[in-house]
């Protein structure tokens, strides 16, 4: 069974610091890896989905990696702002059943401090 | 948002008593699925549906049913609702290669 594990379960940090969010899978037989927001009492926002082929993705100050071999992702964000305060959760993308299946980490809930 | 609705919002039930939640979407997608989110679990799937009247267990099925009568609605019925079904429950839709999510529907069961 795929399991998803995120560290830390939240992480507080000064204003302009770049951060490092860490994800790791049991199973590397994934179709993808996602990054997701959730802003709270929100639904999730997709912010970087990295296909199985690829090693990382990029979007403005968010860059994330993906390591298949030893089941690991991270999911950088550089010159961090108080507006990116939120919970951050990374889900693989596995095949079971009649549908392609997210797999969820509990998320890292990010603060970030004016 | 992908035109995902979630009703209702939010409700307050008592034990043993049955409930449904509605998910509704303007734009034919044709899978679509019902999470449930708890504090420490991330979120963890109900039931799948992929397809009119075509649905799935997922992970956390027990005490769970669903139905799917049309493209654009998807219900989630807890037959009789107990304490441990207080949760936040999300209903997303498959595009491409990832999912959108609904805004949540907070069920409290007392």
């Amino acid at each position: 069974k795929q399991e998803v594990t995120q560290i830390p379960a939240a992480l507080s940090v000064p204003e302009g610091e770049n951060l490092v969010l860490n994800c790791s899978f049991t199973d590397s037989a994934i179709y993808n890896l996602q990054w997701f927001r959730q802003d709270p009492g929100k639904g999730l926002t997709s912010l970087l989905l990295i296909q199985s082929s690829q090693r990382e993705q990029t979007s403005g100050r968010l860059n994330a990696s993906l390591d298949k071999s030893s089941g690991r992702s991270t999911l950088y964000i550089a010159a961090s702002q108080p507006g990116d305060s939120a919970t951050y959760l990374c889900a693989v993308e596995i095949s079971s059943g009649s549908a392609r299946q997210l797999t969820f980490g509990s998320g890292t809930q990010l603060t970030v401090l004016p | 948002d992908a035109g995902i609705t979630q009703s209702p919002r939010h409700k307050v039930t008592e034990t043993g008593t049955p409930v449904t939640l509605r998910c509704h979407q303007t734009e034919n997608h044709r899978y679509m699925y019902w999470y449930r989110q708890d504090p420490g679990h991330g979120l963890r799937l109900i039931h799948y549906s992929y397809g009119v009247k075509d649905t799935d267990k997922g992970e956390v099925s027990d005490g769970y049913s669903v139905s799917r009568s049309k493209t654009e609605d998807f219900l989630l019925t807890l037959e009789s609702a107990t304490s441990s079904q207080t949760s936040v429950y999300f209903c997303a839709i498959s595009e491409r290669y990832t999912q959108y999510f609904g805004p949540g529907t907070r069920l409290t069961v007392l």
